[in-house]
């Protein structure tokens, strides 16, 4: 089936400090890979996206890279900031069937001033 | 912009009792989603709809019914809740669905079942 594998948290990090969060996948055909961003208290909302094989997403200084050969999508941001402390979730949508999103576990940041 | 939005964020409730939430959506979407986030679990899906009146279970339905007799309103009822429902419970709603959609979310109801 399809699946979502993200690495545990939380990731602790000082201000300006480069950020991986990484993130793999299992599903069948080219599902489209998402990262979504929870701020304390808020709901989750879109970061980034890609719909096929080494397209990049990118948003607000973040970067993540569909690699069909490795099967993952790893979020990147060269300098993060306090204001990006969140859980930080990937998720798939499927080739077939009704696209329902598969979700990560999630990701805590913690960003220190 | 899109907005969906949940009737409560906190809710208190006793074990037993009937409980509603409410989601509602302006942006004419076709399907709608209940979650349910704990720790450690990520996000899991409860139940969705694809249209009025149409709803499918999702990953973990039991305990849970919902209800979608507008386009706009999704509700999720909890018939006889139990304390192992306390937990943060999302709606999101996406269009009808081209290959890559993304799905918008509601602030999230957090529900404490004593």
């Amino acid at each position: 089936g399809n699946s979502v594998t993200q690495m545990e948290g939380p990731v602790t990090l000082s201000e300006e400090a480069f950020l991986t969060i990484n993130c793999t996948y299992t599903a069948t055909g080219y599902p489209s890979l998402f990262w979504y961003v929870q701020y304390p208290g808020e709901g989750l909302q879109l970061l980034l996206k890609a719909t096929k094989a080494d397209d990049k997403g990118s948003n607000k200084g973040f970067e993540a890279t569909y690699r069909k050969e490795t099967t993952s999508f790893h979020l990147e941001k060269g300098s993060v900031q306090v204001s990006d402390s969140a859980v930080y979730f990937c998720a798939l949508s499927p080739t077939t069937g009704f696209q329902k999103l598969v979700f990560g576990t999630g990701t805590r940041l913690l960003v220190s001033p | 912009d899109v907005k969906v939005t949940q009737s409560s964020r906190y809710l208190v409730k006793r074990t037993g009792e009937k409980v509603f939430l409410e989601c509602v959506q302006d942006m004419d979407h076709e399907n709608m989603f209940w979650y349910r986030q704990d720790p450690g679990l990520g996000l899991r899906l409860i139940y969705f709809s694809y249209d009025v009146k149409m709803k499918e279970k999702g990953d973990i339905p039991e305990g849970y019914s919902v209800s979608r007799e507008k386009k706009e309103r999704f509700s999720l009822i909890l018939e006889s809740a139990s304390t192992n429902q306390t937990s943060m419970y999302l709606c999101a709603s996406s269009p009808r669905p081209g290959r890559s959609y993304e799905q918008y979310f509601g602030p999230g109801t957090r529900l404490t079942v004593t």
